[in-house]
């Protein structure tokens, strides 16, 4: 069984970059896809984009198009979400999210979220 | 992109209730329509996947139907612990999309 693990809360001003990890332990990178989800305070879930760690292949949201990127680090297991020129809006609990059997199957396992905070 | 209309938006029932919340896709999306719980300060967490099937570990009285656009996710005696978020997201595109959430509250 997967787990995923991200790293800790940022707080950041607007204009900058942030960059969330997430480590998969306890498997192996295989045919699974990871993915980024965010959830903006009293809001919904928005999907952003995934990464298939072993081919590099990343898909991105439309609105996120050219102002997120997706990588993976094979030797540590590790998938990063790196979002840049930081609005407010941006403020959001981030969560990465495993795909189940293939790529392009549903989430079946989660990380535990990690609060942005993007300030003026 | 595929859009996903969920409804209602909220719900007040009580416990022992049998509720019913929709998810609507505007294309086709087959069978590909996963609904997820999510608890105030948590991850989301996966019942249903592929409009029907049961998550391992879930209760059985959450139960998933339907196919091509139209979908519905019933809890058949609403306990104690349903009251909590629960989202449709759709997995026939590569692009996916969640739907906006149907938030079960106490009445």
């Amino acid at each position: 069984q997967v787990q995923l693990v991200q790293s800790g809360a940022e707080v950041t001003k607007t204009g900058s970059s942030v960059k969330v990890s997430c480590k998969a332990s306890g498997g192996t990178f295989t045919t699974y896809a990871l993915s980024w989800v965010r959830q903006a305070p009293g809001q919904g879930l928005e999907w952003m984009g995934r990464i298939i760690p072993i081919l590099h292949r990343a898909n991105y949201a439309q609105k996120f198009q050219g102002r997120v990127t997706i990588t993976a680090d094979l030797s540590t297991t590790t998938v990063y979400l790196e979002v840049s020129s930081l609005r407010s809006e941006d403020t959001a609990v981030y969560y990465c999210a495993k795909s189940a059997y293939s790529a392009y199957a549903y989430f079946d396992s989660w990380g535990q979220g990690t609060l942005v905070a993007v300030s003026s | 992109d595929i859009q996903m209309t969920q409804s209602p938006s909220s719900l007040s029932a009580s416990v022992g209730d049998r509720v019913t919340i929709t998810c609507r896709a505007s294309h086709n999306i087959h069978t590909y329509l996963n609904w997820y719980q999510q608890r105030p300060g948590k991850a989301p967490k996966l019942l249903i996947y592929e409009a029907s099937r049961l998550q391992g570990g879930v209760p059985s009285r959450f139960s998933g139907g339907g196919s091509g656009t139209d979908f519905t996710l019933t809890i058949s005696s609403l306990q104690p612990e349903d009251f909590a978020t629960y989202y449709c997201l759709e997995s026939f595109t590569t692009l996916w999309t969640f739907g906006q959430g149907t938030k079960v509250e106490i009445k």
